[in-house]
């Protein structure tokens, strides 16, 4: 087990480009969330996985933004028509749901910059 | 709603000298509480954790009581060392708003040898 990966880790994407992000979470968790953290503020939620279902959407996933997690494995995060103000860290934990710590585990982050 | 807020930074001190950040929470339900780090270039990492009232979570020489009374987590160290750099960050959990969780803005701290 070699812990969340995420890719890519860096984007440059200019204004009004479509882009994808992918997470792998550990193996055996069986959910998965997805944060945006700026710079100088503490992550804040988007959405998250329980298996394949999407189970809650944050206020700030506007209708550019889609997620996928199909069979329940790795997820992707879709940001259509991008905008300078889409430009963040891009984060993704997992978490084995009735596991005694309850711990997110969160991968590296992928940094996007729309120019 | 829940939210976090904890105390701003930077935070400079020597080596040796002793650490508070602190940390004050608002949550509907019953939350877990957490600290989190992330070293420079590296992602976030799980320091500690509280799930119930008067517990205390304890890591590599950090320590943080759940106060429910005066809704707070403070974290402390009694004595920090260069490689303890980092920005901490506090956070709340409800487990049956699932699971997700809500962070403070951050606290960076530089220990100066």
């Amino acid at each position: 087990d070699t812990g969340v990966s995420q890719d890519p880790r860096h984007k440059i994407t200019k204004r009004g480009q479509n882009v994808t992000f992918r997470c792998d979470p550990i193996s055996e968790h069986n959910r998965l969330y997805w944060y945006r953290q700026t710079l100088g503020q503490g992550p804040e939620f988007l959405t998250y996985f329980q298996n394949e279902a999407q189970l809650e959407k944050s206020r700030l996933l506007s209708d550019r933004f889609s997620a996928e997690r199909p069979k329940g494995s790795f997820s992707t995060l879709e940001i259509q028509r991008t905008e300078q103000g889409d430009s963040a860290m891009y984060l993704c934990a997992s978490l084995m749901r009735g596991a005694d710590r309850n711990e997110q585990f969160f991968g590296p982050g992928t940094r996007l910059t729309v120019l | 709603g829940n939210s976090v807020t904890q105390m701003e930074g930077p935070v400079t001190l020597s080596e040796e000298a002793f650490l508070t950040i602190n940390c004050t929470y608002t949550a509907t339900g019953y939350p877990s509480l957490f600290w989190y780090v992330q070293y420079p270039g590296e992602g976030l990492q799980l320091l500690l954790k509280a799930t119930k009232a008067d517990d205390k979570g304890s890591n590599k020489g950090f320590e943080a009581t759940y106060r429910k009374e005066t809704t707070s987590f403070h974290l402390e160290k009694g004595s920090v060392q260069v490689s303890d750099s980092a920005v901490y960050f506090c956070a709340l959990s409800v487990s049956n708003q699932g699971g997700k969780l809500i962070f403070g803005q951050g606290t960076e701290l530089s220990v100066k040898p």
